[in-house]
This record gives structure tokens, C-alpha cells and sequence, in this order.
């Protein structure tokens, strides 16, 4: 089986702009979600789709927003960016959201 | 929120020396998932535990649960080169509509040979 798959890996942004990021499940998971990581704040779940339905949201401004599709791929956006949006986001995907969570190489977001 | 608080946030050990990193919660937490990302990497699963006072053994590493189900420590016996990483534990979800993982800060591991 293939693992999760985020694209791109990197990216480097401009405040005040706006990012998508995309995360591919591994096959059979109907469970995405999503997490910021820096080195100050951790890991912090920003939120989680199940069957394209937002079913969990993390302490996270409105700015930070996703979706997922009807093959359980999910994108998540980011707008008008700020250099504190800097981060590794990760994806992670699971059978359905209450076991074990297995997460994607992550995008290195930059925002200068 | 919930939160999971991890010490030690940095542990120096020479190479064949035990490790332990340990979690604490405030609060009873359903089940405690333990993950590794090594430098440059992704969270890795290692377990997951769900019974009060369990215990589980994965080779040299040692997980516990607490009685109470509020704490948890992973236990590393003997480390080697390839055990330096960061290790995180997180509230598992209880599901019914549960927040995501809440992840500690972790535990970073570094090996001196």
C-alpha cells in the first residue's frame, strides 16, 4: 500500500497571500487530518474530515480552512498568510479516526 | 482543552545507556498513543495503549500505562544510534465527536556514540 502523500513539500510564500496544500490517504482511509508543527508550539491539530464531512476543528483562526473530496483526498487552505504561518504541516490519515494515525512527509510551509 | 505535559524535553544519553520519557495528564485519558519522527522526518506510530496499568514491549522499548490511565512512560533499554528522534505521546481520541491527537511537546533523544 502507498502511503499518505502531501504535495508539495515545499513552498515559500509571501504574507498576505493564500496556500492550498493537498494530502492523499493511503487507499481505504476515510479519515484525514491535519497538523501544524514548529518548533515552539509542537505538534497542534488544526482539524480532521471524515467521509468529506468536518467532523473536529482545532484551536485555529478562520484563516486556516479545508476540505475533503469524495475520494477522501483533502486539501487545506491557508489565507492571507503571516510569517507566524511558517510550519511543517502535516497530514495523517487513519481507518476512521480513532486508531493509530499514520502521517504523510509533511509540507514545509514558508512565509516570507 | 485537554493537555498532555512530556518531560523531559531533551534527554543527552552516551549510546548503550537507558532512556525514559514520560507523559502526565491532567485528566483520565481514554488511550495514549506513543509516535517517533526521527530529525528531518514524520511521526511514526509505535503503540498504542488502551488498559489501565498495561504494559507492552516492543524489543528493547517499554511502554506503561498508568493505573489511573493520567500517565504513560516509554522505556528504552540499551539505545542505539538509530533510536535518536523525538518522541511524542498523544490522548487518543475517545471518540463521539473527540478532539484530534493532542500531542505533548516530546522528548528529544540525543545520542552521543
Amino acid at each position: 500500500k502507498a502511503g499518505v502523500t502531501q504535495t508539495p513539500r515545499y513552498l515559500i510564500k509571501t504574507r498576505g497571500q493564500q496556500v492550498t496544500l493537498s494530502c492523499s490517504p493511503i487507499s481505504g482511509h476515510r479519515s484525514v487530518s491535519w497538523y501544524q508543527q514548529t518548533p515552539g508550539q509542537g505538534l497542534q491539530f488544526l482539524f480532521e474530515y471524515f467521509s468529506e464531512t468536518q467532523r473536529n476543528k482545532g484551536n485555529f483562526p478562520g484563516r486556516f480552512s479545508g476540505r475533503q473530496f469524495s475520494n477522501s483526498r483533502s486539501e487545506m487552505n491557508v489565507s492571507t498568510l503571516e510569517l507566524g504561518d511558517s510550519a511543517l504541516y502535516l497530514c495523517a490519515s487513519s481507518n476512521n479516526g480513532r486508531t493509530e494515525a499514520f502521517f504523510g512527509q509533511g509540507t514545509r510551509l514558508t512565509v516570507v | 482543552g485537554q493537555q498532555v505535559m512530556q518531560i523531559p524535553q531533551y534527554q543527552h544519553v552516551q549510546e548503550g545507556e537507558d532512556f525514559t520519557t514520560y507523559c502526565n495528564s491532567s485528566t483520565t485519558l481514554s488511550n495514549i498513543q506513543w509516535y517517533k519522527q526521527r530529525p528531518g522526518g514524520h511521526p511514526v506510530f509505535l503503540i498504542q495503549l488502551v488498559k489501565s496499568g498495561e504494559v507492552k514491549k516492543q524489543k528493547r522499548l517499554t511502554f506503561q500505562f498508568g493505573e489511573a490511565k493520567k500517565n504513560s512512560s516509554l522505556h528504552i533499554t540499551a539505545t542505539q544510534t538509530t533510536d535518536v528522534g523525538t518522541y511524542f505521546c498523544a490522548d487518543g481520541r475517545t471518540g463521539g465527536g473527540a478532539d484530534g491527537l493532542t500531542f505533548g511537546k516530546g522528548t528529544h533523544l540525543i545520542i552521543q556514540p
